[in-house]
């Protein structure tokens, strides 16, 4: 199973929005709706921040949201915060209670 | 509140064997299907293993399989990870992972802090 491929870094000025794409394949994202994208911060745990393609778990602000098209998956965070910078990563089911996640992304806020 | 406690890991030469273990509280254990997870150092995550909730069903990554063992204690409330034959490639924090709470759904939603195994001569 190879990797879902995301860009390395994104950046953006508080308050702006910046969106994360995840390019699979029709095996995994594009035939599944169970993307599924993460946050880590340095040391950290990862964190669900979205489930089901769109579904954000309880306690996750609304200004995380996810979509899908395809065979690429695209979490957008909205109004930019501070405490954003982390690494994310996707997720995507590709049957038979396989995982492949993403290369995963840096989130830089400027 | 749901915890997961990794633990066992360290440093093992080539070839050599570790057992990592993962205590589990705050949910009902035995209900769950598990996941093992891991990050080598400075990269991104890649999945290792997958057991269900009755130990009927276990999958593993190519990059272990016939090295690797997943299996659970559900009166124990523990997953636990054999690892034999280990390479250098295999060094990673080896995070477990509760498998989604609702079925028809696939994603692991808590993880635990993570254990780091290093494999060096």
């Amino acid at each position: 199973q190879s990797a879902l491929t995301q860009p390395r870094s994104v950046s953006g000025s508080p308050g702006q929005s910046v969106t994360i794409s995840c390019t699979g394949t029709s095996s995994d994202v594009g035939g599944y709706n169970y993307v599924s994208w993460y946050q880590q911060h340095p040391g950290k745990a990862p964190k669900l921040m979205i489930y089901d393609v769109s579904k954000r778990p309880s306690g996750v602000p609304d200004r995380f949201s996810g979509s899908k098209s395809g065979n690429t998956a695209s979490l957008t965070i909205s109004g930019l915060q501070a405490e954003d910078e982390a690494d994310y990563y996707c997720c995507s089911y590709a049957g038979s209670y396989i995982y492949v996640f993403g290369t995963g992304t840096k989130v830089t806020v400027l | 509140e749901v915890q997961l406690v990794e633990s066992g890991g360290g440093l093992v030469q080539p070839g050599g064997s570790l057992r990592l273990s993962c205590a589990a509280s705050g949910f009902t254990f035995s209900t769950y299907s598990m996941n093992w997870v891991r990050q080598a150092p400075g990269k991104g995550l890649e999945w290792v293993s997958y057991i269900s909730s009755s130990s009927s069903t276990i999958y593993y990554a190519d990059s272990v399989k016939g090295r690797f063992t997943i299996s659970r204690d559900n009166a124990q409330n523990s997953l636990y990870l054999q690892m034999n034959s280990l390479r250098d490639e295999d060094t990673a924090v080896y995070y477990c992972a509760r498998d989604a709470p609702t079925s028809g759904s696939y994603f692991p939603d808590y993880w635990g802090q993570g254990t780091l195994v290093t494999v060096s001569s």
